[in-house]
């Protein structure tokens, strides 16, 4: 129950074109859901991070949608470019409990 | 710019060896946490403390692996001894809670 899945393992969008990542999860608990990105040799970096109350949350050209009722959310990055290519975590929490990593989404923005 | 810095960034060692790495969290961050990435396991939890108390360690292997934290600016992770299996890339992160971490740049540990 404490488990993320997330989809898919690897994905390939062609440059401005829309990459969409999904989560689901179990505990209806968590109370926060945030996205990390990393690039190669880098350690993850939050990304954007959403809250159940809200059904969406846009930061440029990355946004949020969360489903509560489904118990899914996903991350959908609009325009994608070269630069975005990278490995995407979502993640969830309760409370001051550790967050729970997804398996991660590899993406490849072909120029 | 406030970073989260692990030393040493690389390591590459023989089996049986000791391996220490350490951590310097940002600055005023309370919590502190370890993981290990594999491309096999993904991102792992090992341990993570609070004010340098450890809350949970249930991810690390308690026969080979300790993690302390000496003061607030210092936490470090040992492996006693190493195996070929503890290859991996070893990342820190602290944050002023648990929802919100910053990743230190990792040390790629290879064990020979």
């Amino acid at each position: 129950q404490q488990q993320v899945k997330q989809s898919p393992q690897s994905l390939i969008v062609q440059k401005g074109g829309i990459s969409i990542i999904n989560c689901a999860y179990e505990n209806t608990a968590f109370d926060y859901f945030p996205w990390y990105q990393q690039f190669p040799g880098k350690g993850p970096a939050l990304l954007i991070a959403i809250r159940p109350d809200v059904s969406e949350k846009k930061e440029g050209r990355f946004t949020i949608s969360f489903n509560k009722s489904a118990k899914q959310f996903s991350l959908h990055i609009m325009d994608s470019q070269p630069g975005d290519s990278a490995t995407y975590f979502c993640a969830a929490i309760v409370g001051f409990q550790k967050l729970v990593f997804g398996t991660g989404t590899r993406l490849l923005v072909s120029p | 710019d406030a970073r989260v810095t692990q030393t040493p960034r690389h390591k590459v060692t023989e089996m049986g060896q000791e391996v220490t790495m350490r951590c310097q969290p940002i600055l005023g961050h309370n919590t502190v946490f370890w993981y290990r990435q594999t491309m096999m396991q993904g991102l792992e939890l090992l341990a993570y403390f609070r004010n340098r108390a450890p809350l949970d360690d249930s991810g690390m292997p308690k026969d080979r692996f300790s993690a302390e934290m000496p003061d607030a600016t210092l936490a470090t992770l040992k492996i006693q001894p190493s195996e070929p299996r503890d290859s991996a890339v070893y990342f820190c992160a602290s944050g002023e809670s648990t929802d919100t971490q910053y990743f230190g740049p990792g040390t790629r540990l290879t064990v020979l």
